[in-house]
């Protein structure tokens, strides 16, 4: 099975500021890899698939980046409502493997 | 409006056995390699199921392999998920999805005595 390794656990930052979640993966994924964002209480939400390319009306303070089996996930113009817990997900090869999932707040 | 919604969830005892059923309109059903992912109270999220939209094809998990059953019916646009021997770690909120873009609101299984 393909292991994603998501850091950091936890992460705090300003309102405002931009911050960098990365998953590596531990085989070769080509591009198949998305991003979820979860509120408390609510089900996930798509904003990334494909690496890089934005679900369709996620606002384009998200963005997707790929080098080679690493893969990162930032947020820039941090506001409150961005306090949420991050997670990837490898589709490239069943079974489809999540990270542990970034915890983000905002100060 | 593409939505899928989650029905089938409740309490039940360890041992027994569940059917969720996930009824999704606003898009080809039958042209969406459809997914089940769980959720335990407090934990990250699990990919649990897939099942193809080319050939029916099906994958599991190796933690559900042999209790858990996933299946389509493209006439009715419905997947379902059938869950046997149930034990006390399937607890968990159970979403539909498809591939990787469209979320169920999930379906809450409590499996207690």
């Amino acid at each position: 099975d393909i292991q994603m390794t998501q850091s950091p656990s936890s992460l705090s930052a300003s309102v405002g500021a931009r911050v960098t979640i990365t998953c590596r993966a531990s085989q070769d994924i080509k591009n198949y890899l998305a991003w979820f964002q979860q509120k408390p209480g609510r089900a996930p939400k798509s904003l990334i698939h494909a690496a890089s390319t934005l679900q369709s009306g996620v606002p384009s303070k998200f963005s997707g980046s790929q080098s080679g089996t690493d893969f990162t996930l930032t947020i820039s113009n941090l506001q409150p409502e961005d306090s949420a817990t991050y997670y990837c997900q490898q589709y490239n090869s069943y079974p489809h493997t999540f990270g542990q999932g970034t915890k983000l707040e905002i100060k | 409006e593409v939505q899928l919604l989650e029905s089938g969830g409740g309490l039940v005892q360890p041992g027994e056995s569940l059917r969720l059923s996930c009824a999704v309109s606003g898009l080809t059903f039958s042209t969406h390699t459809m997914t089940w992912v769980r959720q335990a109270p407090g934990k990250g999220l699990e990919w649990v199921s897939g099942i193809s939209a080319a050939d029916g094809s099906t994958y599991y998990a190796d933690s559900v392999k042999g209790r858990f059953t996933i299946s389509r019916d493209n006439s009715k646009n419905m997947l379902y998920l059938e869950i046997n021997s149930l034990r006390a770690e399937d607890t968990a909120i159970y979403y539909c999805r498809t591939q990787v873009t469209y979320w169920g609101q999930g379906a809450l299984v409590t499996v207690s005595s």
